[in-house]
């Protein structure tokens, strides 16, 4: 079964830092890998999709790398915003009909 | 991307009624859909896989009779909370996949639904 791991389960940075959130999984067969932010009581908005073939993904300030041997991924985020502030979740696609096992969050606050 | 649709957003209902929640894929046929719960402060958790023309295959713990899930075409599923209880208000969103696009295919979510059971 497979499970995903976030760590730090929250973060507090002061604005313009740049921070790194992880996620790792125990079954390194996935086929993709998402990392989402849910605003409080809001749905999930799509971040970054890897591929299993692929090491990382950029778009604007992020950054998420993808080891799968390790189970490992992480997201970067340049230059923090207090409207970063968010509950970051990384969801891997593995198994038949390529479920996808949510991690455990990482919530963070950006300090203006 | 593609869209996926839920409705309600939100809806409040007594104890003991039931209620339906729907997931329509817009812009493509799902041959599979997801369906996860969320309490608070807590992450989301796959409650079934909802496949079209077949039966719902439901995780661990999750009860079959209670949270019906019904798949009865490519665009649409629908879950239906029976006799409601306090204990399942819950952040309840859906998922779907597009078929025929490769193994590697992005999940697309619809915006969830905020049940309240009072």
């Amino acid at each position: 079964k497979q499970e995903v791991t976030q760590i730090p389960a929250a973060l507090s940075v002061p604005e313009g830092e740049n921070l790194v959130l992880n996620c790792s999984f125990t079954d390194s067969a996935i086929y993709n890998l998402q990392w989402f932010r849910q605003d409080p009581g809001k749905g999930l908005t799509s971040l970054l999709l890897i591929q299993s073939s692929q090491r990382e993904q950029t778009s604007g300030r992020l950054n998420a790398s993808l080891d799968k041997s390790s189970g490992r991924s992480t997201l970067y985020i340049a230059a923090s915003q207090p409207g970063d502030s968010a509950t970051y979740l990384c969801a891997v696609s593995s198994g038949g009909y390529q479920k996808v096992t949510f991690g455990t969050g990482t919530k963070l606050q950006v300090i203006p | 991307g593609a869209v996926v649709s839920q409705h309600p957003s939100r809806v409040i209902c007594k104890s003991g009624t039931s209620v339906k929640i729907e997931c329509r894929s817009l812009d493509f046929q799902a041959t599979t859909m997801f369906w996860y719960r969320q309490f608070p402060k807590q992450s989301l958790m796959l409650m079934a896989t909802s496949n079209e023309g077949s039966k719902a295959t439901y995780e661990q713990g999750v009860e079959k009779d209670k949270f019906l899930i019904n798949h009865a075409s490519l665009t649409l599923s629908t879950l239906t909370v029976t006799s409601a209880h306090p204990e399942d208000s819950s952040f309840y969103i859906c998922s779907a996949r597009a078929p025929g696009r490769g193994p590697n295919t992005e999940a697309f979510f619809g915006q969830g639904t905020r049940l309240t059971v009072v």
